[in-house]
């Protein structure tokens, strides 16, 4: 079945740097793929989602690629902070406009004053 | 942007009883949800979708019978644990899509089941 990779399961970064974190889907008719941040015992929030359309979208220090040949997708944070850690999952959309979100197993990242 | 509550945010039960949990959309109507649930450190495993008026799709592995799943109108879905027994204890997240968004999903703040 469909299934979406996510690397790496913790990311330790200094404040200051940037994060990386990458996705693979399986589905190539997924086409839309979202990232959700989660807080300890909270609930995930969308920072950025991207069409299959686009190949990049930005907002701040927030930024996602998107290769559809090679079927992944990966997010950049720069100018990491404090406040930045948490868990990051990606989700991709599975077969067409109303499928259901197929999430990753999540990154915890963790950002050291 | 979108709120999306949910009822109760914990609940302690015992084994054998029966829990119902409420997921609602507060400034939108939501066509279709979702309930997800997640262990500790782990992702977000998809339970069922449910369109309003029409009975929830299980994903496989899900026992419909134990996860009653009613989505009785645009901005309420419940979810009934039945017969609760310590296995069943998680996080329980439900998530929303809007009527005139085919895209976007936004997460209840969970409710934490635990079954003694």
């Amino acid at each position: 079945g469909e299934n979406v990779e996510q690397h790496p399961s913790t990311l330790s970064v200094q404040e200051g740097d940037s994060a990386v974190i990458k996705c693979t889907y399986s589905d190539s008719a997924s086409n839309y793929f979202p990232w959700y941040k989660q807080e300890l015992g909270k609930r995930p929030q969308l920072i950025i989602d991207i069409r299959s359309n686009v190949g990049e979208k930005k907002d701040q220090r927030i930024a996602v690629t998107l290769n559809k040949t090679a079927k992944h997708f990966s997010l950049h944070i720069t100018e990491t902070q404090p406040e930045d850690s948490a868990v990051y999952f990606c989700a991709s959309r599975r077969g067409g406009s109303q499928g259901n979100l197929i999430f990753g197993k999540g990154t915890k990242l963790s950002v050291k004053p | 942007g979108a709120v999306v509550s949910q009822h109760p945010s914990w609940v302690i039960c015992k084994s054998g009883t029966s829990v119902k949990i409420e997921c609602r959309s507060l400034d939108f109507q939501a066509t279709t949800m979702f309930w997800y649930r997640q262990f500790p450190k782990q992702s977000l495993m998809l339970m069922a979708t449910s369109n309003e008026g029409s009975k929830a799709t299980y994903e496989q592995g899900v026992e419909k019978d134990k996860f009653l799943i009613n989505h009785a109108s645009l901005t309420l879905s419940t979810l009934t644990v039945t017969s609760a027994h310590p296995e069943d204890s998680s996080f329980y997240i439900c998530s929303a899509r809007a009527r005139d968004s085919k895209e976007t999903q936004y997460f209840g703040p969970g409710t934490r089941l635990l079954v003694l």
